[in-house]
């Protein structure tokens, strides 16, 4: 099945720590996407990456990173450096047009 | 500048009622717009994007939105809510800065349906 998968479903992270949220999709998409989503907020833009070896910052990058070393994979980092990590993060992709499809996330929590 | 707003973040109907979400958008130039919808720690699924084909726009699950450039409008509608429908729906944007990969969300809204 073509799709968009994330793992792990849920993942804790302790003080200090530096956390990696998977992302891969097999539908041959250009584009990937990484957002954050908090209650009563919607969707925040954190990264986004149009080709492999190239991404850009959303409105939201500071404390996260990101890598695109593969068409179908990209990988987003939560480090130490940001502080309030707690939130649903949604990984998406699009082709060169506009429609961006969405993974089914993965709830990070602080310990 | 906020360019996708929704109209109320709590919407509550009867089973068999009228749905209708309202979605405006602020933007200069002829945009893309969608609705998705999520469902409990879920992620999204489009429901019905508009790409300045037809300004009716059909979609899953019996759902339907109409573009009023005029009221820079994209309201979502369902003519009988079911039980089903019950999840949080956002309205989306892109194009506006040019870049059709630039997607910007609504606050969402979270439709409760009362049997």
């Amino acid at each position: 099945d073509g799709g968009i998968t994330q793992s792990p479903k849920y993942l804790f992270r302790k003080e200090g720590q530096n956390v990696t949220l998977s992302c891969e999709q097999n539908l041959n998409h250009d584009a990937m996407y990484w957002y954050r989503q908090d209650p009563g907020q919607g969707l925040r833009l954190i990264y986004y990456s149009q080709i492999v070896n190239d991404f850009q910052k959303g409105d939201i990058a500071e404390g996260y990173s990101v890598s695109r070393e593969k068409k179908e994979s990209f990988p987003l980092t939560v480090t130490s450096a940001q502080k309030n990590p707690t939130a649903f993060y949604l990984c998406a992709s699009s082709m060169r047009t506009e429609t961006q499809y969405f993974g089914p996330g993965t709830r990070l929590l602080v310990l | 500048a906020q360019s996708v707003t929704q109209l109320g973040s709590h919407v509550s109907v009867s089973e068999g009622a009228l749905v209708l979400l309202r979605c405006n958008y602020s933007s200069s130039v002829p945009p893309y717009l969608f609705w998705y919808v999520q469902y409990p720690n879920q992620g999204l699924q489009l429901l019905l994007k508009y790409t300045s084909a037809a300004t009716l726009v059909k979609g899953i699950n019996g759902f339907e939105a109409e573009f009023k450039k005029s009221e820079t409008s994209f309201h979502l509608t369902k003519p009988s809510a079911h039980m089903s429908d019950a999840a949080e729906y956002f309205c989306a944007v892109s194009g506006i800065s040019g870049n059709n990969n630039d997607m910007r969300f609504g606050a969402g809204t979270r439709l409760t349906v009362k049997p």
